[in-house]
């Protein structure tokens, strides 16, 4: 089964400050994806990629930026924490084509 | 609007009971994931159905593209079945999915 795990699992961040999320995948998947989840809502698509070195935006991207440096690794980028931001992050992975999705932990962010 | 509209969005059910729930979409869709959000918050994967129906124990799954829905059956309702149940499903053409705002469902003793 797909392995991804994300870092840090918690973060308390300041009002202003940069925060940066890191995922990691270890199944060769083309596709990543980073996703907010608030309390009592779905998950949002922030950005994705599907090849190194190359990042789109989602549904949501305002506010976040990514980076994508292998395809191992993608990183989600908040250079200007806000309240607004306080959420659970969720990682993803995908193969290309009919495949399904498979999630990291998440990581609950916290601005204060 | 959202695309993936799931319903109910709270569910009780005596242990050893059954129900489904189901996601109606706005637009056609080419495959759909149910996915189980565990108390501690972890995502864990049910199904992925590009169409037709797929059983795992308890849980049974349906897909039916050209109506724009899908169902996820759950039967015999255990304690540990509790937890937020969320589908995501994905247009024809695009690599990306949506996901509707889940079903809390509770399994009471």
């Amino acid at each position: 089964e797909a392995a991804v795990t994300q870092s840090p699992r918690s973060k308390v961040a300041v009002t202003g400050g940069k925060v940066t999320l890191s995922c990691h995948q270890t199944n060769n998947h083309d596709y990543m994806y980073w996703y907010r989840q608030d309390t009592g809502h779905g998950l949002r698509l922030i950005h994705y990629s599907y090849v190194a070195d190359s990042t789109e935006k989602g549904d949501i991207p305002d506010g976040y930026k990514a980076s994508r440096p292998s395809q191992e690794n993608f990183s989600l980028i908040l250079e200007l924490a806000s309240l607004s931001q306080t959420a659970v992050y969720f990682c993803a992975s995908r193969g290309t084509g009919d495949a399904e999705q498979f999630f990291g932990p998440g990581t609950r962010l916290t601005v204060l | 609007g959202d695309q993936v509209e799931q319903s109910p969005s709270a569910l009780s059910l005596h242990e050893g009971t059954g129900s489904a729930l189901r996601c109606n979409f706005t637009t056609t869709m080419r495959a759909v994931q149910w996915f189980q959000q565990n108390s501690r918050g972890s995502l864990i994967n049910l199904f992925y159905l590009a169409s037709g129906t797929k059983e795992n124990g308890r849980l049974k799954s349906t897909f039916n593209s050209k109506e724009s829905y899908s169902t996820l059956h759950i039967r015999d309702a255990q304690l540990e079945d509790s937890g937020t149940y969320f589908c995501a499903a994905a247009y024809t053409g695009y690599q990306n999915f949506y996901f509707g705002k889940g079903t809390s469902l509770t399994v009471i003793p």
